[in-house]
């Protein structure tokens, strides 16, 4: 099994729909998660962290359940700018400098 | 624009060579970063540098050999190469964890990448 595993997708969706990304991890001592967004044939970019409390930033909301050791990612009024891969990154124990990216989910928002 | 650099942003080797990627970044930060990703993969670990020392090798194969010069860069020597090595090859720095109150930001800079072909 994957230390970080994610639905490879696609997911094809119309503008405007909300859509949602989980991602499981296997290590329970994890203490970091972040979503990542790449766009084909660049590098990553951080979208933004996941507390533990949920967090939200516009229109993309993060949410952790520990206790399933998952995380999600969703994405309201989908515009086609959003069309990507995006990639869960889990650090292991603090201090670690581990980040594991998860096998990512494309996406691709229609007009 | 990204503030970690990395050159060449191409590269063309034949399995008998010996090259290097470089990257470079002036943010302070002290932990380095070397990632492969092949063609609709994510991206791999393979090194972590911390505070210049190596502190993680992901069973990665000798012909590439890291090396951290000093806290701004960070080189990756190859040498012996083989097909499948081909990729796009990642180099990412990050601020130390434990600021902000214990959280740190946790976020990865990556550079534009260096792509590599192996003949």
């Amino acid at each position: 099994r994957k230390e970080v595993e994610q639905d490879p997708g696609p997911f094809n969706v119309p503008e405007g729909a909300t859509v949602a990304f989980n991602c499981t991890y296997s290590n329970s001592a994890s203490q970091s998660f972040f979503w990542y967004r790449q766009d084909c044939r660049k590098e990553p970019k951080l979208l933004m962290s996941v507390y533990s409390s949920g967090n939200e930033d516009g229109r993309f909301t993060a949410q952790l359940n520990r206790a399933s050791q998952y995380i999600s990612l969703l994405i309201r009024d989908s515009k086609l700018s959003d069309s990507a891969t995006y990639l869960c990154v889990v650090n292991g124990v603090s201090g670690t400098y581990k980040y594991i990216f998860g096998t990512g989910t494309r996406l691709k928002v229609l007009a | 624009d990204t503030e970690v650099t990395q050159t060449p942003k191409h590269l063309v080797m034949g399995m008998t060579n010996k090259k290097s990627l470089k990257c470079e970044q002036h943010m302070g930060h002290r932990a380095m970063y070397w990632y492969k990703q092949k063609a609709k993969k994510p991206p791999e670990l393979m090194f972590v540098y911390s505070y210049e020392k190596l502190s993680i090798n992901e069973s990665v194969p000798s012909r590439f050999s890291p090396e951290c010069p000093n806290s701004s860069l960070l080189n990756l020597h190859l040498h012996a190469l083989q097909p499948e090595d081909s990729a796009l090859y990642l180099c990412a720095s990050s601020p130390p964890e434990g600021l902000a109150g214990g959280r740190g930001t946790g976020e990865l800079f990556f550079g534009e990448g260096s792509r590599l072909t192996v003949l």
